[in-house]
């Protein structure tokens, strides 16, 4: 069983839709959690930083960490075309600065 | 630039062949990170260098695989007698180092390697 699991979708919505993403994980020393968006052909870029569990929000990106159920979310509001891309979580322990454990990540269509 | 270089863009390699990949971070990056993205499988965590101190190799899979930072600047990436299975896009990374709790990790686009 993998670390961190993610539905690698696709995942097909139109315009202006609210889109969830989200990771289950196993491990419950993760404390930093994170979101990478990856266009085509680029290499990934931080979207969403989360320490612990609760909530952040920025723009019309939220993210969402249970670490109860150890569960996390990006909810995506009023979806558009550019926000086609794979959105990859990220989690890691508190003693290891460097190693990043990635879901499978999860490609994102936005139709227009 | 200002961002992570990686070379080669693209390699094409016959099996059994040995593959060097170059990264050089970002100006003022302690940290230093490769990792492996097969399809659908995403991003495996191969090494870590950290300033001075002794690499993490704990996800190099064979060892055909090895890694060298000179100077706390430019990393090679090598693998020997390469196999299909090492087909891949292979990602550098940099960030501020320990001590940088946000995690963020800057990403070069990486090295896509084919192997016939």
């Amino acid at each position: 069983q993998k670390e961190v699991e993610q539905d690698p979708g696709p995942l097909s919505v139109p315009e202006g839709a609210i889109v969830s993403l989200n990771c289950t994980y196993s491990n419950s020393a993760f404390q930093y959690f994170m979101w990478y968006r990856q266009y085509s052909r680029k290499g990934p870029e931080l979207l969403m930083y989360t320490y612990s569990s609760g909530n952040k929000e920025d723009g019309r990106f939220t993210a969402q960490v249970d670490k109860s159920s150890k569960y996390i979310s990006l909810f995506i509001r009023d979806s558009q075309p550019s926000d086609s891309a794979t959105y990859l979580c990220a989690m890691r322990r508190p003693s290891n600065t460097g190693k990043l454990i990635f879901g499978q990540g999860t490609t994102l269509q936005v139709k227009p | 630039g200002a961002g992570v270089s990686q070379s080669p863009s693209n390699k094409v390699t016959e099996k059994g062949k040995d593959v060097e990949l170059r990264c050089d971070p970002i100006s003022g990056h302690t940290a230093l990170y490769w990792y492996r993205q097969s399809l659908g499988q995403g991003l495996e965590f191969l090494i870590y260098f950290q300033g001075n101190s002794a690499p993490d190799k704990s996800g190099l899979p064979s060892d055909r695989f090895s890694a060298e930072r000179t100077g706390g600047s430019v990393s090679t990436l090598t693998i020997q007698r390469t196999q299909q299975e090492d087909s891949a896009v292979y990602l550098c990374a940099s960030s501020l180092g320990a001590g940088s709790d946000t995690g963020e990790l800057f990403f070069g686009e990486g090295s896509r390697l084919t192997v016939l």
